[in-house]
């Protein structure tokens, strides 16, 4: 079974500061990984994917992760957040096998103040 | 525009009463799932369909039914609501490699 692990439930940071989501999956078979954001009142859009090749991965909105498969982690981060990054963002494990059922972590609430 | 509709966006119940959400896709995916969040929970599948005319039990399928009507639609129901099924209810709609899971807006459900 895999399981997914998002360290804080939430993140307080300034406007035009950098930021980084962490996410932990643990499988014990090579997996996807993706990032969802839920803005309020909304649903879940996708922000990025890793299915395979290069670790880097680039998404929307000036959005990056890094797959790091020795540590078991996907870690989102931006470089500089407005106060529109501000949202619920959620890490979601498959396996390639079963790409149609995620599991998602429960959430990390990112909160960008002026 | 295309996407996945809910129906309703709200719904207040009392408890022991009985009532069906509804979803509809114009993606033209086969699968269809119904998640709910909870906070501090994430999002947990209660049910999902690989294909018009199969049903499968998600991580929480307790307290509920589901009915694939047609490619288009996938209906949650509810028999006898429980407070414990308040909640956020999503459904969502691909799970392909080229389509990861579209979601629709919600139906937050109350149950007193």
């Amino acid at each position: 079974a895999q399981s997914v692990t998002q360290l804080d439930s939430q993140v307080p940071v300034f406007e035009e500061a950098p930021v980084e989501l962490r996410c932990n999956y643990s499988s014990s078979v090579s997996v996807y990984l993706f990032w969802y954001v839920q803005y309020p009142n909304q649903g879940l859009q996708l922000l990025l994917k890793y299915l395979s090749g290069s670790t880097l991965v680039k998404g929307i909105n000036g959005f990056e992760a890094e797959f790091n498969k020795s540590q078991t982690s996907f870690h989102l981060r931006k470089p500089s957040v407005h106060i529109s990054d501000t949202a619920e963002y959620f890490c979601a494990v498959s396996d390639p096998s079963g790409y149609s059922t995620l599991t998602f972590g429960k959430g990390t609430m990112l909160l960008v103040s002026p | 525009n295309a996407g996945v509709t809910q129906t309703p966006k709200f719904q207040v119940l009392k408890t022991g009463q009985s009532m069906t959400l509804q979803c509809a896709q114009d993606m033209n995916h086969n699968s269809m799932y119904w998640y709910r969040q909870d906070p501090g929970m994430g999002l947990r599948l209660i049910y999902y369909s690989a294909s018009e005319g199969t049903t499968d039990k998600g991580e929480v399928p307790n307290g509920y039914n589901v009915s694939r009507l047609n490619k288009r639609e996938f209906s949650l129901r509810l028999e006898s609501a429980a407070p414990s099924q308040t909640s956020v209810y999503f459904c969502a709609t691909g799970g392909t490699q080229k389509s990861p899971l579209h979601f629709g807006n919600g139906t937050r459900l109350t149950v007193t």
